[in-house]
């Protein structure tokens, strides 16, 4: 089945330090999606990123779909941006959505 | 605030019974979605609808079942509950009719506890 795997699973970051978090999924995708779960609960779409790069303020997505994996940037870490980092799978069918297990970030001041 | 809106917050019942969540999507959107979130399965994709007519189908139980209304509000019914099913349920809407190429807005969920 599909299969998509997050790393890591535990980021623990200071305040303005970068990271990267990686998404690998098992086969082809006709979409792949960036999702923020903050820690009150709140989902927000962040990124939905076929291929290529996409840059959003101080995020960015990059999606090499001929390798099988995408990869979420974070520059200058802020407080605001601590919670679970999800990715998912979009077959090519377009009817079915698979997540990750997410990576939860936790930035200090 | 996303302009989705999900009832009720809190749902607590027993095992075998049947519970209903509503969603109501943002102003425009005319898809919906249901995602179950739970600590054993994590975040799966339950269904979508879009205009009153399913799309998308995920990870849905044979026990759930979903509908959306000529007014574009969405129910998400849930029969002969067991303890897994002990989860946080979120809804989210977007105006196009893909899963791959709209953005969509969450609501805050409901968290529904089967004792």
């Amino acid at each position: 089945g599909i299969q998509v795997e997050q790393s890591p699973p535990d980021l623990i970051l200071q305040e303005g330090a970068n990271s990267t978090l990686r998404c690998n999924f098992s086969d082809s995708v006709n979409n792949l999606q960036w999702f923020h779960q903050n820690p009150w609960g709140q989902l927000i779409n962040l990124f939905y990123i076929p291929s290529g790069t996409k840059q959003n303020g101080r995020l960015s997505a990059t999606t090499v779909a001929t390798e099988r994996y995408s990869l979420l940037y974070i520059s200058s870490s802020q407080t605001t941006d601590s919670g679970v980092y999800f990715c998912a799978k979009i077959t090519y069918n377009n009817n079915d959505m698979r997540f990750g297990a997410g990576t939860r970030l936790t930035v200090k001041p | 605030d996303s302009g989705v809106t999900q009832t009720p917050k809190h749902l607590i019942t027993a095992t075998g019974q049947r519970v209903t969540l509503r969603c109501s999507p943002r102003s425009g959107d005319l898809s919906v979605y249901w995602y179950q979130q739970s600590l054993d399965q994590g975040l799966q994709f339950l269904i979508q609808y879009y205009n009153g007519e399913e799309r998308a189908k995920g990870n849905i139980l044979e026990r759930f079942s979903a509908q959306q209304f000529p007014d574009l509000h969405s129910e998400l019914n849930l029969s002969s509950l067991e303890l897994g099913d002990s989860a946080l349920y979120f809804c989210a809407s977007s105006v196009g009719t893909g899963l791959a190429r709209n953005e969509q807005f969450f609501g805050p969920g409901t968290r529904l506890t089967v004792l």
